[in-house]
């Protein structure tokens, strides 16, 4: 079974500073990995979509990695602002066993940036 | 943490039938839950919101009578994809929000495939 663990849980940083966000996942075998954003009381956003044969995609400020061998993707946020003041995610899509097709989620990590 | 079911996770299709969908909330009660697609290598984006006991709101571009959301408890919403097309094969995936809180559980998915 597919376990997805999101380090930290929660981060606090002054406006600027540019931080990272660690997701790791038990099974390898994976279709995709993606990192989401949620906002209080809103719906998800999708930010990156990295799929197993990739590496890394950047958009913006944000650059995703993926090691999928050591079953690891970081999430790097350059220059943060108080507008990145969400929870982030990353979930798994599965391509193996018993999490075959399934989305696994992390709890995610809340991240706030104090102005 | 809240577990929320979502059934089946594989369907397969002949066009112009339709498909539901389950979303069930096992141990918690929600009051609002959400409706994503995902095309391949493409985001996951929001189909709708649905709101126990009144309409779903839909978000632009998305045809409220081909996708009928119905959400008749507080633990149960189910999507029907109404007159499935072979352009209508992605992934659904619901979350469920606990009622007084923020914070969103996810389903496992539905990869649907219209032949």
């Amino acid at each position: 079974k597919q376990e997805v663990t999101q380090i930290p849980a929660a981060l606090s940083v002054p406006e600027g500073e540019n931080l990272v966000l660690n997701c790791s996942f038990t099974d390898s075998a994976i279709y995709n990995l993606q990192w989401f954003r949620q906002d209080p009381g809103k719906g998800l956003t999708s930010l990156l979509l990295i799929q197993s044969s990739q590496r890394e995609q950047t958009s913006g400020r944000l650059n995703a990695s993926l090691d999928k061998s050591s079953g690891r993707s970081t999430l790097y946020i350059a220059a943060s602002q108080p507008g990145d003041s969400a929870t982030y995610l990353c979930a798994v899509r599965g391509a193996g066993g018993t999490s075959y097709g399934k989305l696994t989620f992390g709890q995610g990590t809340i991240l706030t940036v104090h102005p | 943490g809240a577990v929320v079911s979502q059934h089946p996770s594989w369907v397969i299709c002949k066009s112009g039938t339709s498909v539901k969908i389950e979303c069930r909330s096992l141990d918690f009660q929600a009051t609002t839950m959400f409706w994503y697609r995902q095309f391949p290598k493409q985001s996951l984006m929001l189909m709708a919101t649905s709101n126990e006991g009144s309409k779903a709101t839909y978000e632009q571009g998305v045809e409220k009578d081909k996708f009928l959301i119905n959400h008749a408890s507080l633990t149960l919403s189910t999507l029907t994809v109404t007159s499935a097309h072979p352009e209508d094969s992605s992934f659904y995936i619901c979350s469920a929000r606990v009622t007084g809180e923020v914070k969103l559980f996810f389903g496992s998915g539905t990869q649907l495939s219209v032949l």
